[in-house]
């Protein structure tokens, strides 16, 4: 069973607001990732990390920012919410090292941004 | 970039039935994982196979990597399988198919 979580699970927030996302995993996990993905549709890498300090941009230019200070954190930074940024917004982890990078994910976070 | 295509995009079934979900891909790849996501939202891997075969119950999966193809077998289809499978494959990055929605019917 993953041990990967998300918070706020819900977010409605007006357009212009600051907000951040919440991910956390206690698998000890170095890689993460967030995604977002639109209902039903495929998901876009917006930005992943190899371990500590570590962050890099995926596809998707979301206008966001990510940080890695610890290992079990990964929180992702809208700094001015927009109405195009409504989404799902999918956290994962997995191992780093060939063979060992199954990809385990959080339960996700609905953002609508009015 | 490396192209990812899941066949066929959608697919409703008896529950019994068995399918076959495709998921090609374009350029040669370091790994590639199944996934289901439920109708509420959850991601659940179901397999990690950058080749060969593997079996999880109900569930097998295959890739063929000279041939850039991977294969998701399910059999004896349980409403429980309804929701969307995705392909992902990793280069330098991980990229996701669009996904086969599958509806079983009860």
């Amino acid at each position: 069973e993953a041990d990967i979580y998300q918070t706020p699970r819900y977010l409605v927030i007006g357009t212009g607001k600051k907000i951040t996302l919440e991910c956390s995993q206690t698998m000890g996990h170095d890689k993460m990732y967030w995604y977002q993905q639109d209902p039903g549709m495929e998901l876009h890498l917006i930005h992943y990390s190899y371990g500590v300090n570590s962050t890099e941009k995926g596809d998707l230019s979301s206008e966001s920012t990510v940080s890695r200070i610890r290992t079990e954190h990964f929180p992702l930074t809208l700094e001015s919410a927009r109405p195009s940024h409504t989404s799902q917004y999918l956290c994962a982890s997995s191992e780093l090292g060939q063979g060992k990078e199954t990809q385990y994910f959080g339960p996700g976070t609905r953002l609508l941004v009015l | 970039g490396i192209q990812v295509e899941q066949s066929p995009p959608d697919l409703i079934l008896q529950e019994g039935a068995n399918s076959t979900l495709r998921c090609n891909f374009s350029d040669s790849v370091n790994n590639l994982q199944w996934f289901h996501q439920n109708p509420w939202g959850q991601l659940i891997n179901l397999f990690y196979i950058p080749s060969g075969t593997k079996q999880n119950g109900r569930l097998s999966a295959t890739t063929v990597a000279t041939e850039r193809y991977s294969l998701l077998y399910i059999s004896s289809s349980q409403t429980t399988d309804s929701g969307v499978y995705f392909c992902a494959v990793e280069d330098d990055k991980i990229i996701f198919g669009k996904g086969t929605r599958l509806h079983i019917l009860p």
